[in-house]
């Protein structure tokens, strides 16, 4: 089955300042890369994804890369705000619905 | 929309007792996902549903978990007789065939004294 690798554990960068988790995939054939956001005591929450038939996708601070070759992705977080500390998440489509999510990074912005 | 209801939001409860979480989908969703969230295990499957049926339950722990979605709108995740290694945040997550992402529930944390 799908393995999801996901790094670094702990990040801690300066507001303002970029972030980039990684995240590697152990299916070929896993075609949709999601990324969550998870705050403290709160549920996780989409933020970004991408399918395997783009390498980029961006939305406004926050951008997804996909090199299909090599089984990794990476989110990228531009001009960090406090906001933005959380726990992310990244995940590959098995089959069917079903996601696997690598083991989170905590995000934290120190003002 | 509501999104995805789950009940309790939290649950203590001792060992040895029946423990049973609630999940409403989002209407009009066909798939329906249970994860249990702990520090040391992150994320874990337990089981999923499509079309009401138990497609994928590889992932529940052993005969003491049990789940049923006995219709579209609602489904339960049984833990008999509850450990304390139970303890954990469940989460219900759905979705809807052709679509991308889960929803999430607010989930239900349960501790097992």
């Amino acid at each position: 089955g799908e393995n999801v690798e996901q790094h670094p554990s702990t990040l801690s960068v300066q507001e303002g300042d970029s972030a980039v988790i990684k995240c590697t995939y152990s299916d070929s054939a896993s075609n949709y890369f999601p990324w969550y956001k998870q705050e403290l005591g709160k549920r996780p929450q989409l933020i970004i994804d991408i399918r395997s038939n783009v390498g980029e996708k961006k939305d406004q601070r926050i951008a997804v890369t996909l090199n299909k070759t090599a089984k990794h992705f990476s989110l990228h977080i531009t001009e960090t705000q406090p906001e933005d500390s959380a726990v992310y998440f990244c995940a590959a489509e098995e089959y069917g619905n079903k996601l696997v999510f690598g083991a989170g990074t905590i995000l934290r912005v120190k003002s | 929309d509501a999104g995805v209801i789950q009940s309790p939001r939290h649950e203590v409860t001792e060992m040895g007792q029946e423990v049973t979480l609630r999940c409403k989908p989002i209407s009009g969703h066909n798939s329906l996902f249970w994860y249990r969230q702990t520090m040391m295990r992150g994320l874990e499957l337990l089981i999923y549903f499509n079309n009401n049926v138990p497609i994928d339950d590889s992932g529940m722990p052993e005969d003491r978990f049990s789940a049923k979605m006995p219709n579209a709108s609602f489904s339960t995740l049984k833990i008999q007789p509850s450990e304390p290694r139970d303890s954990a945040v469940y989460f219900c997550a759905s979705n809807k065939d052709g679509s991308y992402g889960y929803t999430f529930g607010s989930g239900t944390r349960l501790t097992v004294v």
